[in-house]
């Protein structure tokens, strides 16, 4: 089964600075998909940025990217130009190729801009 | 549009009370997926339905009942629930590659529904 770990409960980063999340995650598959997703205080889920496993081009979504290493198996998201809108609970998800529909969620990284 | 759509934000129900939590998307999308969230954790999958199938139950309690009347609609029906059934509804959506195909069949969150149980 696979898992996925992210190692920091909680962060923080000034206003306008740079800031990285990691989430590592364990398979045997090859084929598969990873996203991150952020939780702000009003609840909802909403898609940051996905990957796909097959592709060596890291995903770019305006100020949010991804290091995607597959052989490590780490993709951490790096958030530019920090915002006070971007403070939320970021979770990092996986995805096996194919018609399975779960997702694996990581325990999450409450992230925190302060001004 | 990637709304996904959850009525009612906030529920407070009793224990012998019978209450229905809906969720509405109009994307398109075949699977639909119902998740409980308590406070700073993941969402934990409960049922998937696939093409109004339910496909999945996470072992949830008969007290939690889904139903799919149609491919827009999820709704969840709740009765005797306990206190520690107290959480964050949410419902999501998704293509549904199926066998048809892959694709990362991402899904959408609605807001959720915020369930107190006294």
């Amino acid at each position: 089964a696979q898992t996925v770990t992210q190692s920091q409960p909680e962060m923080s980063v000034q206003e306008a600075e740079t800031v990285t999340l990691s989430c590592t995650y364990d398979t045997s598959e090859n084929n598969y998909y990873l996203f991150w997703y952020k939780q702000p205080p009003s609840r909802q889920m909403i898609l940051v940025i996905r990957q796909e496993a097959y592709k060596q081009q890291n995903a770019t979504e305006n100020r949010f990217s991804v290091n995607f290493q597959k052989a490590a198996k780490s993709f951490s998201l790096k958030i530019s130009d920090s915002q006070l809108g971007d403070t939320a609970m970021y979770f990092c998800a996986f995805r096996y190729s194919g018609s399975a529909r779960q997702l694996t969620f990581g325990s999450g990284t409450q992230l925190t801009v302060l001004p | 549009d990637t709304e996904v759509t959850q009525t009612p934000k906030h529920l407070v129900m009793g224990m012998t009370n019978k209450k229905s939590l809906k969720c509405e998307q109009h994307m398109g999308h075949r699977a639909m997926y119902w998740y409980k969230q308590k406070a700073k954790k993941p969402p934990e999958l409960m049922f998937v339905y696939s093409y109004e199938k339910l496909s999945i139950n996470e072992s949830v309690p008969s007290r939690f009942s889904p139903e799919c009347p149609n491919s827009s609609l999820l709704n969840l029906h709740l009765h005797a629930l306990q206190p520690e059934d107290s959480a964050l509804y949410l419902c999501a959506s998704s293509q549904d590659w199926g066998t048809s195909g892959d694709g990362p069949d991402t899904q959408y969150f609605g807001p959720g529904t915020r369930l107190t149980v006294l």
